[in-house]
């Protein structure tokens, strides 16, 4: 089984600002299969990033996804408030079972 | 417009039974692998089970190995999760999903059932 670990465990950032989470594997992510996913409070998770880096669709150009084989990283180029959020990152490796990492809170000063 | 409505939570005991239903529209269902995704109170996501678009295939996350099952009715646009000898740790929110068009991501959600177990 693939331990994803996320870091940081919360942040809180000003509107405006850079923002970088961090997500790394306990083994290579097969095909960079790699999802990150935002969930609001009270709402379902909605995916924003598959393939480690390809934007789903509706998700805003200042979210991007790079890394490959164990680390992984989500950036938002210029926070907004209504990115608060929690952020997952889950993997689909070679096979199940299809792990979600802990999650990182972004909160907005 | 594509959508996933879960149904079927609710409060049970512990030991007891409990079926969720998920009912798919708007795409067409019989090519898309589906999901069970669950969060416990306060806490994060927790992948649970896949079922191949066919049926095929089953996969489970340990937790549940034994005592949940997933199936799929095709005819009927329907995905369920079986969960059996239910403990209080298997309070949450049930999600199903469904498998991106892209690999590797799960591109539809429901917007849950919560199943609480207690005396």
């Amino acid at each position: 089984e693939i331990v994803l670990t996320q870091s940081p465990g919360t942040l809180s950032l000003s509107p405006g600002e850079r923002v970088t989470l961090s997500c790394r594997a306990s083994q290579s992510v097969s095909n960079n299969y790699l999802a990150w996913y935002q969930q609001k409070p009270g709402q379902a998770p909605r995916l924003l990033i598959y393939g480690a880096s390809s934007r789903a669709a509706g998700t805003p150009d200042r979210f991007s996804g790079s890394g490959s084989g164990t680390d992984f990283t989500l950036t938002i180029s210029r926070l907004e408030p209504e990115d608060l959020a929690v952020y997952y990152c889950q993997q689909f490796g070679s096979s199940p079972p299809f792990t979600f990492g802990p999650g990182t809170k972004v909160d907005i000063k | 417009q594509v959508q996933l409505v879960e149904s079927g939570g609710g409060v049970v005991q512990p030991g007891r039974s409990l079926t969720l239903s998920c009912a798919a529209s708007g795409f067409t269902f019989n090519i898309y692998g589906m999901h069970w995704v669950r969060q416990a109170p306060g806490k994060g996501l927790e992948w649970v089970a896949i079922i191949w678009y066919d049926g095929s295939n089953k996969y489970y996350a340990d937790s549940v190995k034994g005592r949940f099952t997933i199936s799929r009715d095709n005819s009927k646009n329907m995905l369920y999760l079986q969960m059996n000898s239910l403990r209080a740790e298997d309070t949450a929110v049930y999600y199903c999903a469904r498998k991106d068009a892209a690999p590797g991501a799960l591109g539809i959600w429901g917007q849950g059932t919560m199943v609480i177990v207690s005396p």
